[in-house]
Order: C-alpha cells, then sequence, then structure tokens
C-alpha cells in the first residue's frame, strides 16, 4: 500500500507568521522525503528534501522528519505573500523501487 | 541553459485521435518520468525509464505510449483507449536512477480532450 497524505487546505496564515504543513505516509520503509511548491498552472519546483531524522533548515524552511510516527513537515517561517502555492509532499517509499509518491497537496494562502 | 522543456504548452486532441507529447532534456539525466495531475489531486505516475531503450509501467499506464530511444528524449503518446485524457502532464528527470534523487519538472503540458 502507497499513501501519502496531506490535509487539502486551504490554509490561511497572516504574512509574516510560521506556516506549518504536515504529510504522513504509509511506508514504515520509506528513505527519503521531497517537498514541491507549485503555483497554480504551474510545475512543481523543489524546495526541501530530507533523508534523516530530525529537522533540516534552508532559509526560511524548515523540514522535520520522524520515522518512527511516519510524519514529515515542513515550517515556513516569517511568510509572504509570494508563499501563496499548493505544497505537495513527495515519498520515497522502499517497496517502489526509485519512484516517488506524491499527497495531494495543500494549498497554502498567506494573507498581506 | 541546462533544463526539461516540454511541448507543446497546450494541446486539444479530439475523440479517437493519438496525440503526443515532447519533453526533452539537456541535463544528462538518467532517469525520466511522466505524471499525470487532475485538479485538486496529486501527482500520479504513467511511465518510467531509468535508461536508454528501457522504461517501465507506472500506476495508470493504460491508454499510454512511451519511447526512450535517446537519453535526452521521453515522449510520451496518449492513444484513443484513454477514456478521459483530459490533465495537466508533466515530464521530470532525475540524475541517477538510484532511490531517493531528487527529480526535477519541466513546465507541463494541459491536454484538453474536445
Amino acid at each position: 500500500q502507497k499513501e501519502v497524505e496531506q490535509n487539502s487546505g486551504p490554509l490561511s496564515v497572516p504574512e509574516g507568521a510560521i506556516a506549518s504543513l504536515n504529510c504522513t505516509y504509509s511506508d514504515r520503509g520509506s528513505q527519503s522525503f521531497f517537498w514541491y511548491r507549485q503555483y497554480s498552472g504551474k510545475s512543481p519546483e523543489l524546495i526541501m528534501f530530507i533523508y534523516s531524522n530530525g529537522d533540516k533548515e534552508d532559509g526560511r524552511f524548515t523540514a522535520q522528519l520522524n520515522k518512527a510516527s511516519q510524519y514529515v513537515s515542513l515550517l515556513i517561517r516569517d511568510s509572504q505573500p509570494s508563499d501563496s502555492a499548493t505544497y505537495l509532499c513527495a515519498v520515497n517509499m522502499k517497496n517502489y523501487g526509485q519512484n516517488f509518491v506524491f499527497g495531494p497537496g495543500t494549498r497554502l494562502s498567506v494573507l498581506p | 541553459d541546462g533544463g526539461i522543456t516540454q511541448s507543446p504548452k497546450y494541446l486539444f486532441r479530439k475523440e479517437g485521435q493519438n496525440v503526443t507529447l515532447s519533453c526533452e532534456q539537456n541535463l544528462n539525466h538518467d532517469a525520466m518520468y511522466w505524471y499525470r495531475q487532475d485538479p485538486g489531486q496529486g501527482l500520479r505516475l504513467i511511465y518510467y525509464s531509468q535508461i536508454v531503450n528501457d522504461f517501465q509501467k507506472g500506476d495508470i499506464a493504460e491508454g499510454y505510449s512511451v519511447s526512450r530511444e535517446k537519453k535526452e528524449s521521453f515522449p510520451l503518446t496518449v492513444t484513443s483507449a484513454q477514456k478521459n485524457p483530459t490533465a495537466f502532464y508533466l515530464c521530470a528527470s532525475s540524475p541517477t536512477g538510484t532511490s531517493g534523487t531528487e527529480q526535477f519538472f519541466g513546465p507541463g503540458t494541459r491536454l484538453t480532450v474536445l
């Protein structure tokens, strides 16, 4: 069974706040995890990836991974209106070769 | 500039027609992928290829066909057997076929059936 779940949103946060996006996955053997941002009508662009338990920071973005809970999250600090997009969680599952399973995405709206 | 190109950007198909979507990359990536995205849904894998002259079916391959005659090119044909082809089609590539390597996407082709 290959499932990646995300809240579809929309998640609305005020400008300058922290946006928290969550993702759960079904395969305990999953190895690597990716966050993509997709603007309306555009293709996904990679924001971050994480392989190990814990936090990984890159500028205003922090990815958090908890393999025991099968949970990965993306925090966006100091949210800007330009962060308004759909955020896709992708998981490379152990029994799915080199392929990704994508979640349905969470739509984020940052209000000025 | 290195990247992935897809053409056309918009494509209209009549009932019963086969259409071919182009995907080219100059990143020297080994693996290439085709996804389909429907409104409000995630990406679903149609076909993938890890080396030239080899490709594998994804989760929703029925009604689609591909070829991989060159490393740079991975065209997708949407056949008349695909009953509901209206969707956003995305091509992606990754540097190697090893597990966990990130995928990079082209700009996409939006296909509409008339």
